[in-house]
């Protein structure tokens, strides 16, 4: 049962224009989320988090926004850098579930 | 400051040897720590995790074990590879309510 979901596979995103990130969760007890970038052969590094008493989070070119009743977040980066293609991976946490859970990543390219 | 080291880098194993991955943190005390694998196009997989010395638990049945015997240091091991534990394994810890931080990882490779 996977809790922490990213539908996008992949996403081709044009330099300087908007790249979204979507991540979806069934586990209510969640209540921390958090976005990690990640290269090839390297650990993630992390990004930007939300906690679920806020609905936006913004780091520069970075905001996260949070749908608490939709169980759905995303990522927005603004503007798109060739340096922001990787794989981006959503995850979760809540301060009664230790457990970070992690979805199955979306490999952004940023073509410039 | 807090780091995290994680060794080998790479590690190219026969089937059915043993394994063993460490992975210690410094400048912190009483982390939580985890083992994740990413297989090849996958996700991260979270393995075990410990929120203490002796604690450990495991996600996913496998040969793999874990074990922390200092508050710091945390082993992944298997008495004998199969050639589905291939994969990046990355180790990692955080304080309650805070973002995960994450070693470098380690390319096994079991042939």
């Amino acid at each position: 049962d996977q809790q922490v979901k990213q539908n996008s596979p992949s996403l081709s995103v044009q330099e300087g224009r908007i790249s979204i990130l979507n991540c979806d969760y069934t586990n209510s007890m969640f209540d921390y989320f958090l976005w990690y970038k990640k290269y090839p052969a390297e650990g993630p590094t992390f990004l930007i988090s939300i906690s679920s008493i806020k609905d936006k989070n913004e780091d520069g070119r970075f905001t996260v926004f949070l749908n608490k009743s939709a169980k759905h977040l995303s990522l927005h980066i603004v503007p798109s850098q060739p340096g922001d293609s990787a794989v981006y991976f959503c995850a979760a946490f809540g301060t009664s579930y230790d457990k970070v859970i992690f979805g199955p990543g979306t490999s952004l390219s940023v073509i410039p | 400051s807090q780091t995290i080291h994680q060794w080998p880098a790479t590690l190219v194993q026969p089937v059915g040897s043993p394994l063993s991955l460490e992975c210690t943190v410094e400048g912190t005390s009483n982390p939580n720590l985890y083992w994740y694998r990413q297989a090849a196009g996958r996700g991260l997989q979270l393995l075990f995790y410990s929120v203490g010395i002796g604690q450990i638990s495991s996600e996913v049945p496998q040969n793999l074990s874990a074990s922390r015997p200092q508050d710091r240091q945390f082993i992944l091991s298997s008495k004998k590879l199969l050639l589905s534990d291939s994969g990046f394994y990355l180790c990692a810890w955080n304080l309650s309510n805070s973002p995960l931080h994450f070693g470098n990882g380690t390319r096994l490779t079991v042939t």
